[in-house]
Parts: structure tokens; C-alpha cells; sequence
């Protein structure tokens, strides 16, 4: 299917485990974001990739790990999970450089036990 | 630091009613401007982009208008339908001290168009 695509959409986790949140798109775009949304934060910014190789901080990156080698997947790990990474986390595509609008994905929604 | 506000933050109408939806914020000096739509449980939808000189954008019943001196958006809703139920969300590309550029988001208005 075109687009972009996250997995898994809900994932439940204990704290201090590894966990890795996958993100893939069709469109060759070459930027790559990561969000996280909360109630009375709204969505903010953890990663964004320039393109493969090329991975840059959010706001938010703390407790956070990111890779790009291929154009279109752009993982995001978090190293050991805690309660405060409880979230909704989108990933997002776009010709960033062109001007372009970003278009995200259904996103997946995390819960650290 | 760019703030971005969107007042108020829900707003329940009878379906027909055209609608104004609000965005406004703080700093004048931005790329461009983006108008979504998320669904309760799904991924935002990009509606309008609205670049910095521009005025506004239309795309059928919604149109989008930009006025960077008074630092305000306002998405416009024609005919409203119960389909158009969602939380509308803007954000504003910016620079940041560091260089780089990033959305920052409004927190989003809750619209429930009743039929």
C-alpha cells in the first residue's frame, strides 16, 4: 500500500525494556519525523532525518534512539522504557526541503507498565 | 519562542453551519502554515498548506487564509456535515535558534458538527 505505515499500532511494555516502533513509506520522501502526542503537551518533536545516514534532535529526544539506513524506514527505539514515555507516537514523511507538507501516519500508541 | 493557540478549544454546532476555525501565533516569521485533521485514534490529515506569501488556500469546502503581520489563520468551513467531526489542529514551520526548521503545533480545536 502507498503511504506510510507504522507497527505495531498498540504495544504494552514494562519499564526498563527495549522497544523499537517501526515506521516505513512509499512516497521516497527524503525527511523523516518522529512525534509523540499527550494531552496538555500536544505533539512534539523527538527525531527528524534529513535523509539515510542523516538523523538530527527534537525537543524531546531524551531517552531515545533513531536510525536511518534505508530511504524509507526510519525506526525509533527507546533504549529502557519508562512510565513517561506513555504515549501516542506518530512518524511523519515529507519533502521538507521542497516546502513540502508533512504526512503522517495512524500512529502507535504505547504503554509502559 | 513561537507559541501556537487555538481558541477555543472545542466547538459543537448543528450540521449546515459555516464555520470559522481560529489559529494564531506569536512570532510573525514563518515558513508556512498547515491545517490537519485527526480523527479520535488515527494519524493526522493534512488539509491546507498555506506557504508564507501566500494569502490563502482552498481545497472544496475548506478554505484557509493567512495573515502573518496579525499572526492569525483561519480555516473556513462551508455547509457543515457530521463527517467533519475531528480535532483540527494547526501548525507553523518555523527556524530554530539552531538552524533547523520544525512544525510547532497548536493544540488543536474539537469540532462536533451535530446532525
Amino acid at each position: 500500500d502507498a503511504g506510510i505505515t507504522q507497527s505495531p499500532r498498540y504495544k504494552i511494555t514494562e519499564t526498563g525494556r527495549q522497544v523499537t516502533l517501526m515506521c516505513h513509506q512509499t512516497w521516497s520522501h527524503s525527511y523523516m519525523f518522529w512525534y509523540r502526542q499527550d494531552l496538555g503537551h500536544g505533539l512534539r518533536l523527538i527525531y527528524y532525518s534529513a535523509a539515510a545516514d542523516i538523523t538530527d534532535k527534537g525537543e524531546v529526544p531524551d531517552g531515545y534512539v533513531v536510525s536511518r539506513s534505508k530511504t524509507e524506514n526510519f525506526p525509533l527505539t527507546l533504549e529502557s522504557a519508562t512510565r513517561s514515555q506513555t504515549s501516542v507516537y506518530f512518524c511523519a514523511s515529507s519533502e521538507w526541503d521542497r516546502g513540502g507538507e508533512q504526512y503522517f501516519g495512524p500512529g502507535t500508541r504505547l504503554t509502559v507498565t | 519562542k513561537q507559541e501556537v493557540t487555538q481558541i477555543p478549544a472545542a466547538l459543537s454546532v448543528p450540521e449546515g453551519e459555516n464555520l470559522v476555525l481560529n489559529c494564531s501565533f506569536t512570532d510573525s516569521a514563518i515558513y508556512n502554515l498547515q491545517w490537519f485533521r485527526q480523527d479520535p485514534g488515527k494519524g493526522l490529515t493534512s488539509l491546507l498548506l498555506i506557504q508564507s506569501s501566500q494569502r490563502e488556500q482552498t481545497s472544496g469546502r475548506l478554505n484557509a487564509s493567512l495573515d502573518k503581520s496579525s499572526g492569525r489563520s483561519t480555516l473556513y468551513i462551508a455547509a457543515s456535515q457530521p463527517g467533519d467531526s475531528a480535532t483540527y489542529l494547526c501548525a507553523v514551520r518555523v527556524i530554530t535558534q539552531g538552524g533547523s526548521e520544525k512544525l510547532v503545533f497548536g493544540k488543536g480545536m474539537k469540532l462536533t458538527v451535530n446532525p
